[in-house]
């Protein structure tokens, strides 16, 4: 089965701080990778996704991710954060040979100090 | 830009009773997903649809839960009854390929009293 693991919770960072939240898989097979982002009050967003190719993926906002296959690890970046930044972000994996369910993490929960 | 759309946005009902959740998926998307996220926990997944049957099921999603397309734009989920551990956000989302991204609802918060 597949699991993911967020080792951050919470995050609390001040505004131009550099960001990076930390995002494990557990999965033998081939996967599908993707962070969303979920601002207060609102639905879940994609912020980027990989599925294969160049394991450093850009996505909306100035965020990056980078697929390190032999850490089944892919960590969120930001240069850079903004305070409407302040969100909660979700790791999520799926893959072809467990069918479309995505898995997600336990989220972690980012504030942006002014 | 096309979105999917829950109703209600906030549910209230007692044990026992029976709730149907209703999701407009986005309109040219083929695959129809629940999640819920219980409180304070991870976002889980609960069944998949395609082609008007269920695809895939968690284990959380058992007899007292049921989806249905009852016409060609909305995609329901109806606990039969309700118990207080269903109190969560649930999730509709939807995707046009099985293992694209998927497309979230804004949610229905349910608390069952």
């Amino acid at each position: 089965a597949q699991s993911v693991s967020q080792h951050n919770h919470h995050v609390i960072l001040s505004e131009a701080a550099s960001l990076e939240l930390g995002c494990n898989y557990s999965y033998g097979g081939t996967v599908n990778l993707f962070w969303y982002v979920q601002y207060p009050g609102q639905h879940l967003q994609l912020l980027l996704k990989y599925f294969s190719g160049d394991p450093l993926v850009k996505g909306i906002k100035g965020f990056e991710a980078e697929f390190i296959k032999s850490k089944f690890s892919f960590n969120l970046r930001k240069p850079s954060v903004q305070w409407s930044d302040t969100a909660e972000y979700f790791c999520a994996v799926n893959s072809n040979n467990a069918g479309n369910m995505l898995t997600f993490g336990g989220g972690t929960r980012l504030m942006v100090k002014p | 830009e096309p979105e999917v759309t829950q109703t209600p946005s906030h549910q209230v009902t007692q044990m026992g009773q029976e709730v149907i959740l209703r999701c407009v998926p986005i309109s040219n998307h083929l695959y129809f997903y629940w999640y819920r996220q219980i409180l304070g926990q991870k976002v889980e997944f609960l069944v998949s649809f395609y082609n008007n049957e269920i695809s895939e099921k968690s284990e959380i999603f058992d007899d007292q839960f049921s989806v249905e397309r009852p016409d060609g734009s909305n995609f329901t989920l109806k606990i039969r009854s309700t118990k207080l551990e269903d109190s969560a956000m649930y999730f509709c989302a939807s995707n046009q390929i099985a293992s694209g991204e998927q497309f979230f609802g804004p949610g229905t918060r349910l608390t069952v009293l």
